[in-house]
């Protein structure tokens, strides 16, 4: 079945750039997407890419895809306390799947 | 405008209340979704709604009762619930056809 992996946890300086991975098994999917959870929020849609794309880059985040490898990644660059959140890769084919969330820690 | 609102923010009921949670887009969007979102997991969905008809119910348990009077409305009507509900209920609609989902802020039931 379709399935997507990302890493739990990933702790990053303030102010280094942050880079999170994700893999996925449908090699079907149309639309891979990066969702950030501020604690007691609602998903926000960061960014997405369709699978005919290898780059996407918007201001501070840049998403790299490798349809070959199956592996989505998202960069931020110049990290904030802002940017703390869980973020979540998902593709989508007839539904979105959501991977299990990267926990984003920021260091001082 | 990409929002998508949903009332109440936080609910508390008991196992024999009757309770709706609401949901409301302004975006033109034809598609409209629950999701469910315990802590520390995924969001999983339960219900999609497409031009206002329910297109998947993926295998929820009738205490749940979704309902789309109208194009920009989504509610999911509440009845008779257990503990194991208590989670994050999280609204979302998109372009039919089209990938991105935008997701309201979510209402946090507890189940007494």
């Amino acid at each position: 079945g379709e399935d997507v992996e990302q890493s739990l946890f990933l702790s990053v300086r303030e102010g280094d750039s942050s880079v999170i991975n994700c893999t996925y098994t449908d090699s079907s999917s149309t639309y891979l997407y990066w969702y950030k959870q501020e604690p007691g929020a609602g998903l926000q849609l960061l960014t997405y890419i369709f699978s005919n794309m290898d780059m996407k880059q918007d201001q501070r985040l840049t998403v790299l895809l490798n349809k070959k490898d199956k592996h989505l990644s998202l960069r931020i660059a110049d990290t904030q306390t802002g940017d703390s959140a869980i973020y979540f890769c998902a593709e989508r084919d007839d539904k979105i799947i959501f991977g299990k969330g990267t926990r984003l820690h920021i260091l001082p | 405008d990409t929002e998508v609102t949903q009332t109440p923010k936080h609910l508390v009921m008991g196992m024999t209340n009757k309770k709706s949670l609401k949901c409301e887009q302004h975006m033109g969007h034809r598609a409209m979704y629950w999701y469910k979102q315990k802590a520390k997991k995924p969001p999983e969905l339960m219900f999609v709604y497409s031009y206002e008809k329910l297109s998947i119910n993926e295998s929820v348990p009738s205490r749940f009762s979704p309902e789309c009077p109208n194009s920009s409305l989504l509610n999911l009507h509440l009845h008779a619930l257990q503990p194991e509900d208590s989670a994050l209920y999280l609204c979302a609609s998109s372009q039919l056809g089209q990938g991105e989902q935008y997701f309201g802020p979510g209402t946090r039931l507890t189940v007494t």
